[in-house]
């Protein structure tokens, strides 16, 4: 079946710092990636997506790259803020349109 | 408005009561979706609507019940719940629930407490 691999937190880092969240997937067929975000108190939102191999999704200065060979999707930010403390979820759905999704990774960022 | 609304926000029931979740979307969407968020738990997907007809039930107890009148409406109907089923509870819905590019999208959730 399908599955999601992400890094597990929670990540702490201080403004302005470099954002890698891991994510590795397993599924059959080829199918599309996302990254959704929750914010507290908040539903998820989707963050950035990429649909084919070598994509980028890029979304608030986020980005991600649908890697096949390695079949990665890894989050990145080069300077976060405060403001992007939230839960991020790594997600892929298939053609047989349902969802799957990593456990989430609690960020925290501090001035 | 906009998006996916659900109400109410926060919910505090007893086991023995009956109450439910209203989800309204004014996507144009054709898909909806309940997943339950509990603590330190993946999303669990519990219910999917496609046109109306219910294609997924991910083996929810049946004090969950689900109910899809119409394409921008989905209920979860809550009877005789147990403590352990205190959670948040998420709305979705999605343009092409049956094409791989279906990205969700969600309400902010209903936060329920069973006492």
């Amino acid at each position: 079946g399908n599955s999601v691999t992400q890094m597990e937190g929670p990540v702490t880092l201080s403004e302005e710092a470099f954002l890698t969240i891991n994510c590795t997937y397993t599924a059959t067929g080829y199918p599309s990636l996302f990254w959704y975000v929750q914010y507290p108190g908040e539903g998820l939102q989707l963050l950035l997506k990429a649909t084919k191999a070598d994509d980028k999704g890029s979304n608030k200065g986020f980005e991600a790259t649908y890697r096949k060979e390695t079949t990665s999707f890894h989050l990145e930010k080069g300077s976060v803020q405060v403001s992007d403390s939230a839960v991020y979820f790594c997600a892929l759905n298939t053609n047989a349109g349902k969802s799957t999704f990593g456990d989430g990774t609690t960020l925290t960022v501090k001035p | 408005e906009t998006g996916v609304t659900q109400t109410p926000r926060h919910l505090v029931m007893g086991m023995t009561n009956k109450k439910s979740l209203k989800c309204e979307q004014h996507l144009g969407h054709n898909a909806m979706y309940w997943y339950k968020q509990s603590a330190k738990k993946p999303l669990e997907l519990m219910f999917v609507y496609s046109l109306e007809e219910r294609v997924e039930n991910n083996s929810v107890p049946s004090r969950f019940s689900p109910e899809c009148p119409n394409s921008s409406h989905l209920f979860l109907h809550l009877h005789t719940l147990q403590p352990e089923d205190s959670a948040l509870y998420l709305c979705a819905s999605s343009q092409a629930p049956l094409e791989n590019t279906g990205e969700l999208f969600f309400g902010e959730g209903s936060r329920l407490t069973v006492l």
